[in-house]
């Protein structure tokens, strides 16, 4: 059973630094890319990146290259998301989910973690 | 900021036949990029519910379908169920942005 499982929710404190996890069972790890997507309160799903876990080459959507790093250790089959500096803007849900290729290019995703809330207060 | 654009609000009786737009353009479905749809039930994480524009995963009921022309594609839901009430996203690839993108979203509520 494919299986996508997120670290727990986290609470920081605005310029903190974070890394949250997401690891990957039940498949072969490094023979699917892996992207993140953000939920702000309230609002809809946005793609912030994906990496190839085989050779750990990320891609980022243009608003979100240089706010946070894409990265994946494929010794232990997880793959991380991380901030150097968090704004209370980052506050949101973050998932990641397992990618498909499409025959005629792009992706999409098939399996989803749960899920983990990050809140940033003061 | 989307490029796939989608109603905010749908709403249908049960029983009935509802369908979701989403509309893009030239660097995306109209480029023959395909489309997938995606449900999220409150408070959970989305599901694939369609891929490549019409296929469902396994366990889809076959009350959910997809279709695409031109630069929209289509969700249609049969057979309304109030265990339908629930967000839909559209998502394809844009070759102007180089990666994915979700359309704008739109929650679906039955009578």
């Amino acid at each position: 059973e494919v299986q996508l499982v997120q670290s727990g929710a986290e609470v920081k404190k605005p310029g903190e630094s974070l890394r949250i996890s997401c690891k990957g069972s039940g498949y072969s790890f490094t023979s699917y890319w892996i992207t993140w997507v953000r939920q702000m309160p309230g609002k809809g799903l946005e793609w912030m990146g994906r990496i190839d876990p085989s050779d750990s080459y990320p891609n980022y959507s243009p608003s979100f290259r240089g706010h946070v790093t894409i990265s994946a250790d494929k010794s232990i089959s997880t793959a991380y998301l991380q901030w150097s500096s968090l704004k209370a803007s980052d506050t949101a849900i973050y998932y990641c989910a397992r990618l498909r290729a499409v025959a005629g290019g792009g992706y999409f995703a098939d399996y989803w973690g749960l899920g983990t809330l990050v809140t940033v207060s003061s | 900021q989307s490029v796939l654009t989608q109603p905010p609000s749908v709403s249908g009786a049960p029983g009935q036949r509802v369908t979701i737009s989403c509309t893009g353009s030239s660097s995306n479905i109209g480029a023959a990029y395909d489309v997938h749809w995606y449900q999220q039930l409150p408070g959970t994480a989305p599901k694939l519910l369609i891929y490549g524009n019409s296929n469902r995963p396994s366990g889809v009921p076959d009350r959910f379908s997809g279709s695409k022309s031109g630069t929209s594609a289509s969700l249609a839901i049969t057979g309304l169920q109030a265990e339908d009430e629930a967000d839909y996203y559209c998502q394809s690839y844009d070759s102007s942005l180089s990666g994915e993108v979700f359309g704008t979203g739109t929650r679906f509520t039955v009578l």
